[in-house]
């Protein structure tokens, strides 16, 4: 079955530096997609950036970007210039076509501190 | 373009009673799925649809049930509440077709307090 394991339960950031979420999985299949949504107070979850497992290409959205390493099954995100309004909860997730459905680890409580 | 949409936002039963939670989905979205979230157990799959059909299913017992209409809203259902069914209850919608159906957004979500 496949698992996403976050492990770092919480983490904090200055105001306009740099900083990474990590984010492992485990899956016998080649074909997925692996995602980070965040989570403010409000509690909606909103799609930060996407990442195919076939491409090698690391993705990029503005100031989020993610060092995907297909190998060693880890999928972190880079959050550069960090800003106050980056304060919340950040969950990876997983999805292929036969599971159908988003696996998420447990979240990662990301404070930003001005 | 209006985002995922749910309702009701808040809302407080007793036990032993159902609740119904609605779902609008993104226009032109035909896949709605439904997710629990509470502390313990994390965010867990309820279940998805697709044209009206029920396409998958998580591992929730059958007091869980949800519906779809012919214009994608979807709705769900929870009968006989216990205390452990207080949760945060997220709507997710994607296009729902080979292509799209693996990139999802979610709603704003309904919690549900049950006392």
């Amino acid at each position: 079955a496949q698992t996403v394991t976050q492990s770092q339960p919480e983490m904090s950031v200055q105001e306009a530096e740099t900083v990474t979420l990590s984010c492992t999985y485990d899956t016998s299949e080649s074909d997925y997609y692996l995602f980070w949504y965040k989570q403010p107070p409000s509690r909606q979850m909103i799609l930060v950036i996407r990442q195919e497992a076939y491409k090698q290409q690391n993705a990029t959205e503005n100031r989020f970007s993610v060092n995907f390493q297909k190998a060693a099954k880890s999928f972190s995100l880079k959050i550069s210039d960090s800003q106050l309004g980056d304060a919340a909860m950040y969950f990876c997730a997983f999805f292929s076509y036969n599971t159908d459905k988003l696996i998420f680890g447990t979240g990662t409580r990301l404070q930003v501190f001005p | 373009k209006a985002g995922v949409t749910q309702t009701p936002r808040y809302l407080i039963k007793t036990r032993g009673q159902q609740v119904t939670l609605s779902c609008s989905p993104i226009s032109g979205h035909r896949s709605v799925s439904w997710y629990q979230q509470t502390p313990g157990q994390g965010l867990q799959f309820l279940f998805e649809y697709f044209s009206e059909t029920q396409r998958n299913k998580g591992n929730f017992p059958g007091r869980f049930s949800g519906r779809q209409f012919s214009n994608s809203r979807s709705e769900m259902n929870v009968s006989t509440l216990e205390l452990g069914d207080s949760a945060l209850y997220l709507c997710a919608s994607s296009l729902g077709d080979d292509k799209g159906r693996n990139t999802i957004y979610f709603g704003e979500g309904s919690w549900l307090t049950v006392v």
